[in-house]
């Protein structure tokens, strides 16, 4: 299963856009790009997902290098409430199996 | 607002006990993945169902766990005898079964085996 790289930690200010990076070198042609998020004690959320193209949507945007080695979701206005561990992960199209590394545990200073 | 719901959110039991986990996917969705959380392994998945069936228990050790679906409604997870590494959070979710799905969490059940 292809494997993704993220920052253990990212700090953000309260109303600024925060890029939270991901390394995924060893993606397939097949292989979407999904992020999801975790807020304390709660299970995690679905935030974007995407293939090739950019793709925006009301809780972030998400930007695909066009070597597809990498892609950033891009929270645009960091609130308190963005605070959380936020994942990366690869899944083939029509096979589901997610496998979430560590993350990146965002904290949002007011 | 269409949610994955899942009992008891809480449980303490002593070691040796049967734990039985319960989750209700969302009216509609054919997919349930049930996964497993602990500060040292992070999320794994542990089993997952599509219209039922189960699809993939690799994740899930089979000498003590199960996992079933006795119908659309209703998925369990069921742990005999349980053991104090078992102690964790364990969540459902559940999806519509399509292409890159999107999972949706429920709340997870926080069980602690002493």
């Amino acid at each position: 299963d292809a494997k993704t790289t993220q920052p253990n930690s990212m700090e953000s200010n309260e109303e600024e856009p925060v890029h939270l990076p991901c390394n995924h070198s060893t993606i397939s042609g097949t292989d979407y790009i999904h992020w999801y998020r975790q807020l304390p004690s709660q299970g995690p959320e679905y935030v974007i997902h995407g293939l090739t193209s950019n793709v925006n949507n009301r809780m972030a945007s998400l930007a695909i290098a066009e070597d597809r080695k990498s892609s950033t979701l891009i929270l645009h206005r960091a609130t308190l409430r963005d605070a959380a561990v936020y994942y990366c992960i690869l899944t083939l199209y029509n096979f589901n199996k997610f496998y979430f590394g560590s993350g990146t545990k965002l904290n949002v200073k007011p | 607002d269409a949610r994955v719901t899942q009992t008891p959110r809480h449980k303490v039991t002593e070691m040796g006990q049967e734990v039985t986990m319960r989750c209700q996917p969302i009216l509609g969705h054919n997919t349930v993945f049930w996964y497993r959380q602990t500060m040292m392994q992070g999320l794994e998945l542990l089993a997952y169902f599509r219209n039922r069936a189960p699809l993939d228990d690799s994740g899930m050790p089979k000498d003590r766990f199960s996992a079933e679906m006795p119908d659309a409604t209703l998925a369990t997870l069921k742990i005999q005898p349980s053991e104090p590494r078992d102690s964790a959070v364990y969540f459902c979710a559940s999806g519509l079964g399509q292409g890159s799905e999107t999972q949706y969490f429920g709340p997870g059940t926080r069980l602690l085996v002493l």
